[in-house]
């Protein structure tokens, strides 16, 4: 089975650095994306990391390691409009050559900017 | 740029009922997934499709059936809808990696159809 782990909320001040922690078990693993979905809303892509290491979007960052089975969403110069709910998803391999690869998602963050 | 549509955005059923929820996207991609979302549980997979002319079941797929009508379309059906199946339902899309890419695999979602079986 799969399982991917993340805190359910976060609560951090306008301006500040947050990180959101993903720990993952997975029969397979291609890449860690990340997701942001606000209330009501589509998710939308923010990031990929298919290697170790930092990659590095504006104000949003995220790391793998995948020795750790481990990543982070980092967000910096926090902003009212960016409370929302994240989600980390594993990207898993394709079961044949003709098949898509799925993306297996965590339960996501709700992050919460207070003023 | 309409990018992925989903009908219809709410929908009531009764037990029993079935319904069709229709997914179509433009921007020309192979894969396309159909995901439902329920409080605290993040989005969990229920089929998917390659390409046209293939579907795979993923991790939620009882109680369900799709299609992959053209390339664009891909619809879930729900044949005797039940309460256990009240969620939003999203419909999302990617291109498929080529041979030798190493693209993001990033999935275009929808905005969304909130279902309610009572």
């Amino acid at each position: 089975g799969q399982s991917l782990e993340q805190p359910s909320e976060v609560t951090a001040v306008e301006g500040a650095i947050v990180q959101i922690n993903c720990t993952y078990q997975t029969s397979g693993f291609y890449g860690l994306s990340w997701y942001q979905q606000h209330d009501g809303g589509a998710p939308t892509f923010l990031s990929y990391n298919g290697l170790d290491g930092l990659e590095e979007t504006g104000r949003f960052s995220s790391f793998l390691s995948r020795s750790d089975s481990y990543g982070y969403l980092l967000l910096q110069e926090l902003q009212m409009k960016d409370s929302a709910s994240y989600f980390c998803a594993v990207r898993l391999p394709a079961l044949s050559s003709g098949s898509a690869r799925q993306l297996t998602f965590g339960s996501g963050t709700q992050l919460t900017v207070l003023p | 740029n309409a990018g992925v549509t989903q009908t219809p955005k709410f929908q009531v059923l009764k037990t029993g009922q079935s319904m069709t929820l229709q997914c179509a996207q433009d921007m020309n991609h192979n894969s396309m997934y159909w995901y439902r979302q329920d409080p605290g549980m993040g989005l969990r997979l229920i089929y998917y499709s390659a390409s046209e002319g293939t579907t795979d079941k993923g991790e939620v797929p009882n109680g369900y059936n799709v299609s992959r009508l053209n390339k664009r379309e891909f619809s879930l059906r729900l044949e005797s809808a039940a309460p256990s199946q009240t969620s939003v339902y999203f419909c999302a899309s990617s291109e498929r990696r080529l041979a030798g890419g190493r693209g993001t695999g990033e999935l275009f979602f929808g905005e969304g159809s909130r279902l309610t079986v009572l």
